[in-house]
């Protein structure tokens, strides 16, 4: 079993509507977890960032850490053709030299 | 503003060529590290660097060879030794301890 497994998609829904990106982790010991955005040919860019469990609100974005279950989401609320990009998760332990582990990422496409 | 570059964004090299990818961050991290990514594999450490003159081999650094000669530069090398250097170069810089990572624009290799 990967630590973090991410389904790759591809995901597609129309205009508005509502968004929700999984990862599931095996490693307990995860603290931090957090979302990137990826548009096609750049770099990745932070998103969401979570501590340890419970969600955080920023904007039309919500993530979501659920520790008993080692499951994370992110929702997009009222998508738009501007959150077309891939989504990667990624989650580290507490530590300094720990190092981050991604997710494979999922690609979404939001059709105008 | 302060960011990180990467050069050259594409890059095309013969078999049995060294090539070396550019990173330069103006951020003042401490860390930097080169992850590659390939179609449905996610993003894979290559190698990192905590401090200046110091590195550490990452999950796949078989045929890489990085230095850190000043903080602001990270560059690498990808040998005539990597079986399959064609792939997405992503350089990214952290505060040391940090879990956030900030990533470049990124540099496609392709090998002819």
């Amino acid at each position: 079993q990967k630590e973090v497994e991410q389904d790759p998609g591809p995901l597609s829904v129309p205009e508005g509507a509502i968004v929700s990106l999984n990862c599931t982790y095996s490693n307990s010991a995860f603290q931090y977890f957090m979302w990137y955005r990826q548009y096609s040919r750049k770099g990745p860019e932070l998103l969401m960032y979570t501590y340890s469990s419970g969600n955080k609100e920023d904007g039309r974005f919500t993530a979501q850490v659920d520790k008993s279950s080692k499951y994370i989401s992110l929702f997009i609320r009222d998508s738009q053709p501007s959150d077309s990009a891939t989504y990667l998760c990624a989650m580290k332990v507490q530590g300094g030299s720990e190092k981050l582990v991604f997710g494979k990422g999922t690609k979404l496409t939001v059709n105008p | 503003d302060g960011g990180i570059t990467q050069s050259p964004k594409y890059l095309f090299r013969k078999e049995g060529q060294n090539v070396t990818l550019s990173c330069e961050q103006n951020l003042n991290h401490d860390a930097m590290y080169w992850y590659r990514q390939d179609p449905g594999q996610g993003l894979r450490l290559i190698y990192y660097s905590q401090i200046v003159n110091d590195f550490q081999k990452g999950d796949i650094a078989e045929g890489y060879s990085v230095s850190r000669e000043k903080k602001e530069s990270f560059p690498l090398t990808v040998t005539s030794a990597q079986k399959n250097p064609t792939a997405f170069y992503l350089c990214a810089s952290s505060r040391r301890g940090a879990n956030v990572l900030t990533f470049g624009a990124g540099s496609r290799l392709t090998v002819l």
